[in-house]
């Protein structure tokens, strides 16, 4: 298993404020994604980025894939209480099974009116 | 219906019950996969299902038991579980198992073992 480092943990911020999270390995991926998960519900994907330096833009959110593939960011600009929920990164490696997505633990976003 | 189904939504359970935990995916899907969510800890891929055949069991205790009658349904059944098997179980479903296919999940199942 290829291990992911999201930082931080934790994140309050007030609304309308920007704020950047991170995703590192030492491993090299295929691809990277973002999921955000609300409580008590399943991680929705964002974002899916393959290619080394590659940005992707959703509304206020930007996801960038390191020049190495090795980490991420995923930049929230002007956050909203609608932003609160886990945010989760995800790297393909090759497994048994073709590819499986390896998880990190997350970070868990607060934002406050 | 669309995405992807998961029931029961809670379940309490004791040590020595049976119970099964049930996915459903209506999207098309060839990949179907078990996950554990724990506090604190990453999600853990528990099986992996390509095209209705198991590729992947990773290293799961034989108390957890997969099923996949066909490519739209997945069931995990659990015997004689432990209290650290208390968990969110997610079910989730990709095109196929290649890395640029994004999951849908389900809203999962909080399994809690008494």
């Amino acid at each position: 298993t290829q291990l992911l480092e999201q930082s931080p943990q934790f994140l309050s911020i007030q609304e309308g404020e920007n704020l950047t999270v991170y995703c590192n390995s030492s491993s090299v991926f295929s691809s990277l994604q973002w999921y955000r998960q609300e409580p008590g519900e399943g991680p929705v994907l964002l974002v899916t980025v393959v290619t080394g330096g590659e940005v992707k833009k959703l509304k206020r959110l930007t996801f960038q894939f390191g020049d190495a593939r090795k980490d991420s960011s995923l930049h929230i600009t002007a956050a909203q209480p609608g932003d609160t929920g886990l945010y989760l990164c995800a790297g393909a490696s090759p497994s048994n099974s073709g590819y499986a997505l390896n998880f990190g633990k997350g970070t868990s976003l607060l934002v406050t009116p | 219906e669309t995405g992807v189904t998961q029931t029961p939504r809670h379940l309490v359970m004791g040590m020595t019950n049976k119970k099964s935990l049930k996915c459903e995916q209506h999207l098309g899907h060839n990949a179907m996969y078990w996950y554990k969510q724990s506090a604190k800890k990453p999600l853990e891929l528990m099986f992996v299902y390509n095209f209705k055949e198991q590729t992947e069991n990773n290293s799961v205790p034989s108390r957890f038991s997969p099923e996949c009658p066909n490519s739209s349904h997945l069931f995990l059944h659990l015997h004689t579980l432990q209290p650290e098997d208390s968990a969110l179980y997610l079910c989730a479903s990709s095109q196929e198992a290649r890395p640029n296919y994004g999951y849908t999940f389900g809203s999962g199942t909080r399994l809690t073992v008494v």
